[in-house]
């Protein structure tokens, strides 16, 4: 069973509107990751958390944002939705403690964004 | 974090073993070899990672070259299921550092074909 959970799994907007993507997790992980991947190409980070109050912009720029008020908790958030925003967006949290150099990635379903 | 080259894709027969090969000639001491696997678009699966030693989990076995330049993850018995992009990825293990972003490249299709 799933212990990272995304909504909505499907979303069709149109073009202008804010969208906020749900990510929320009960593992207690400080790390927390949202990719972002268009179909059938490689995944991107566009942003990463390593604790509450802490984000950072990942390797591929984004116009979406994030916030991290709780730790089981990291939303995106985008103010005004385009076509080119359009692309599947997987959140993931870590814990690599006590495992023996595994990173200990745990990725959601992810949330396929259409916009119209 | 080392580059490493994997085939774009790949088929294998239903419960045949499957054999996917990596390339990462630039390999660091302290790097470990991670492969994820990735099926029809859901968040990716952690497999198995190694060092330099053989690695055998109730998934699959990760061989390395004694040179470390390259591995091999097998998939004893390959089933429909294991149709899914496969990522190999190179980097310092965790260790208590700070840097705890994976990069995931192309990726290896495999087929499973029945």
């Amino acid at each position: 069973e799933a212990d990272i959970y995304q909504t909505p799994r499907y979303l069709v907007i149109g073009t202008g509107k804010k969208i906020t993507l749900e990510c929320s997790q009960t593992m207690g992980h400080d790390k927390m990751y949202w990719y972002q991947q268009d179909p059938g190409m490689e995944l991107h980070l566009i942003h990463y958390s390593y604790g509450v109050n802490s984000t950072e912009k990942g390797d591929l720029s984004s116009e979406s944002t994030v916030s991290r008020i709780r730790t089981e908790h990291f939303p995106l958030t985008l103010e005004s939705a385009r076509p080119s925003h359009t692309s599947q967006y997987l959140c993931a949290s870590s814990d690599p403690r006590g495992t023996g150099g595994n990173y200990g990635y745990t990725f959601g379903s992810g949330t396929r964004l259409t916009v119209v | 974090d080392a580059k490493t080259t994997q085939p774009p894709s790949m088929d294998c027969a239903e419960g045949r073993a499957a054999n996917l090969p990596c390339n990462h000639s630039t390999i660091s001491g302290n790097e470990y070899v991670y492969w994820y696997r990735q099926i029809h678009s859901q968040g990716p699966q952690y497999i198995i990672h190694g060092l330099k030693n053989n690695e055998t989990n109730e998934m699959a076995s990760l061989i390395i070259t004694e040179d470390r330049k390259s591995s091999t993850l097998i998939l004893p018995h390959a089933t429909l299921r294991d149709t899914a992009v496969y990522y190999c990825i190179v980097r310092v293990g965790y260790s208590g550092g700070s840097n705890y972003k994976l990069t995931f490249g192309k990726g290896t299709l495999l087929t499973v074909n029945p």
